[in-house]
């Protein structure tokens, strides 16, 4: 069973635009929400987190929002750089300490 | 900037061969994990390992898996007798214990390929 769904394998997008990843998850028991960003041939890089008693979270040109009613949370990049061309993963955990239930991964192209 | 290393970055293995793979975790992390990627799916839970003990693990972690910290620095999958579906990326990662919100950090990974 998919408890973490990102539901759109592939993303383009313009340089200088705005990149929005979706990723939607149906455990209610989960508490804190992560993206990782992939390079072919490489570990998952760690990006935001955001915990569930919150709804939105930033660091420079990325934002994580959570809708916790909707149990759905998104990542925005703005200005998306072509540097940013990567496969995207949402990750969810209950609690600290415990597994990381990662999505499918969302592969953004960045183009100039 | 610490960083999580793996060793070796390439394994090829016989079926029915014992494997090692390697991990150094970032030296003041106290959790630790195997995760692994088979090519074109999405990246699985293993198995947790806090305190000198498997904490969690996943159905996928059966009897043919163990996970040893020798030392102070080191940390191992060992795969008994490798089957051909064990060939993926396998990810080691850790954590500090006050990691506000499980942020884990991987290493670089360990491509099996099991012939």
């Amino acid at each position: 069973d998919q408890q973490v769904k990102q539901n759109s394998p592939s993303l383009s997008v313009q340089e200088g635009r705005i990149s929005i990843l979706n990723c939607d998850y149906t455990n209610s028991m989960f508490d804190y929400f992560l993206w990782y960003k992939k390079y072919p041939a490489e570990g998952p890089t760690f990006l935001i987190s955001i915990s569930s008693i919150k709804d939105k979270n930033e660091d420079g040109r990325f934002t994580v929002f959570l809708n916790k009613s909707a149990k759905h949370l998104s990542l925005h990049i703005v200005p998306s750089q072509p540097g940013d061309s990567a496969v995207y993963f949402c990750a969810a955990s209950s609690q600290a300490g415990t597994a990381l239930i990662f999505g499918k991964g969302t592969t953004l192209s960045v183009s100039s | 900037e610490p960083e999580v290393t793996q060793t070796p970055s390439h394994q090829v293995t016989q079926m029915g061969q014992e494997v090692i793979l390697r991990c150094v975790p970032i030296s003041n992390h106290l959790y630790f994990y195997w995760y692994r990627q088979i090519l074109g799916q999405k990246v699985e839970f293993l198995v947790s390992f806090y305190n000198n003990e498997i904490s969690e693990k996943s159905e996928i972690f059966d009897d043919q898996f163990s996970v040893e910290r020798p030392d102070g620095s080191n940390f191992t999958l060992k795969i008994r007798s490798t089957k051909l579906e064990d060939s993926a990326m396998y990810f080691c990662a850790s954590s500090p214990t006050s990691g506000i919100y499980n942020e884990q950090f991987f290493g670089p990974g360990t491509r099996l390929t099991v012939l």
